[in-house]
């Protein structure tokens, strides 16, 4: 499986933008980047995914670099709720047994201060 | 609310004990898969079944046995475990397997004791 290397943990402060990087040198050109979230005592929850282009939805950005070995998920404005684990995650296009697997690493670990 | 309920939330069973775990989806998914997670691990992939047919099954121990009647339920049926199985289980659904840009749907998990 391709490997993606986030760091442990980050901390933030409510209603400031939080940047989430994460690489991943080794993807291949039909691996999609997903990002998961897990709150305490919950699943992980889908945040965001995309394959070259940078993407928005209603919960966060992410940014891929041109060369697509690193990513950035951005929370605009953090809020207390999400503080959770993120993960980034490859999700391996067709050939191989790893196809479409979705294999979770440590994540990032974040805190959001009052 | 994703979709995907797991029964019971907390279980704790002895080693001699045989117990299951349950996990629906309202979603209309053809895809369900059971993780592990262990305390301080990362999310282990257990199984996969697509269409009611397991598809993957990652070398897990014969004690965990897993059974999908329809594509809407998923059945672990646990049987003599030992105290290192005592994890979070979960179980998500997806529209398909395999499917790169497709999202899983997890549930809030079953956190499983073994004494």
């Amino acid at each position: 499986d391709a490997k993606t290397t986030q760091p442990n943990s980050m901390e933030s402060n409510e209603e400031e933008p939080v940047h989430l990087p994460c690489n991943h040198s080794t993807i291949s050109g039909t691996d999609y980047i997903h990002w998961y979230r897990q709150l305490p005592s919950q699943g992980p929850e889908y945040v965001i995914h995309g394959l070259t282009s940078n993407v928005n939805n209603r919960m966060a950005s992410l940014a891929i670099a041109e060369d697509r070995k690193s990513s950035t998920l951005i929370l605009h404005r953090a809020t207390l709720r999400d503080a959770a684990v993120y993960y980034c995650i490859l999700r391996r296009g067709p050939g191989g047994t790893s196809y479409g697997k979705l294999t979770f690493g440590q994540g990032t670990i974040l805190t959001v201060h009052p | 609310e994703t979709g995907v309920t797991q029964t019971p939330r907390h279980l704790v069973m002895g080693m001699t004990n045989k117990k299951s775990l349950k996990c629906e989806q309202h979603l209309g998914h053809n895809a369900m898969y059971w993780y592990k997670q262990s305390a301080k691990k990362p999310l282990e992939l257990m199984f996969v079944y697509s269409l009611e047919e397991r598809v993957e099954n990652n070398s897990v121990p014969s004690r965990f046995s897993p059974e999908c009647p329809n594509s809407s339920h998923l059945f672990l049926h646990l049987h003599t475990l030992q105290p290192e199985d005592s994890a979070l289980y979960l179980c998500a659904s997806s529209p398909s397997t395999g499917a790169t840009n497709e999202k899983l749907f997890f549930g809030s998990g079953t956190q499983l004791s073994v004494l």
